[in-house]
């Protein structure tokens, strides 16, 4: 399986200021996803990073707020823009292999936000 | 879109006995039904899937279950473990796994010794 290395693991911001996401995984895959869990909650899609344009994103979920690139197969961002409290969780990426349908996970960012 | 519900939210079983969790699911057209476990602090790990092509299947203590009929897919743990204890999500798309997942709210496992 995919390995897969997301930066940073926490962070503690300051409200109005943004966070960039990296994940990074070191072999090429079809999909990249980024979700969001919030404490002690369940996991919901924010959008699929689509390499070379634009990113889909989920109901709820808009560009303005979590811009996406996805530059190569290996490689994406999520940046939480103009960050408040509420966006206080952690932000996963995921990624799918063209070897399988598995989904798996990075890690994580657990983020909050003062 | 996809609605997952997942019961129940907590789960307290004596050690050595069988753990069930029951997922439904409103899409029709969905046809890739992973579990995952997650510990606490850590990454979900996929712990078992299922297409619908499929009514069972089998790895070692774990089962998931799935009647496409009637849009329900469930998780079985047999001879439970203090090990077990997590919290378990389901999850469904309609891509096969190539689309992103919609999550159950996940259940707590709780293996009493």
């Amino acid at each position: 399986s995919a390995v897969i290395s997301q930066k940073p693991s926490r962070d503690i911001c300051q409200r109005g200021t943004s966070l960039t996401i990296q994940c990074q995984v070191d072999s090429q895959v079809t999909m990249m996803f980024w979700y969001r869990q919030q404490p002690g909650q369940s996991l919901t899609l924010i959008a699929t990073a689509n390499q070379g344009s634009e990113a889909t994103y989920e109901s709820g979920f808009v560009i303005d707020k979590f811009p996406i690139s996805r530059p190569n197969l290996t490689f994406s961002t999520l940046t939480v823009s103009n960050m408040s409290p509420e966006d206080s969780s952690i932000y996963l990426c995921s990624v799918v292999d063209g070897l399988n349908t598995e989904a798996f996970f990075g890690q994580g960012t657990r983020l909050t936000v003062v | 879109g996809e609605n997952v519900e997942q019961h129940p939210s907590t789960l307290s079983v004596q050690e050595g006995d069988s753990a069930v969790i029951k997922c439904t699911y409103s899409d029709s057209a969905s046809n890739y039904f992973p579990w995952y476990k997650q510990e606490l602090g850590k990454r979900p790990q996929l712990i078992i899937d299922i297409r619908s092509n499929v009514g069972e299947k089998k790895d070692q203590r774990i089962a998931v279950t799935l009647n496409k009929t009637a849009k329900h897919f469930s998780l079985h743990i047999t001879e439970t473990q203090p090990e077990d204890s997590a919290v378990y999500f389901c999850a469904a798309n309609s891509g096969g796994g190539a689309d992103g997942l919609t999550f159950g709210k996940g259940t707590h496992l709780i293996i009493q010794p």
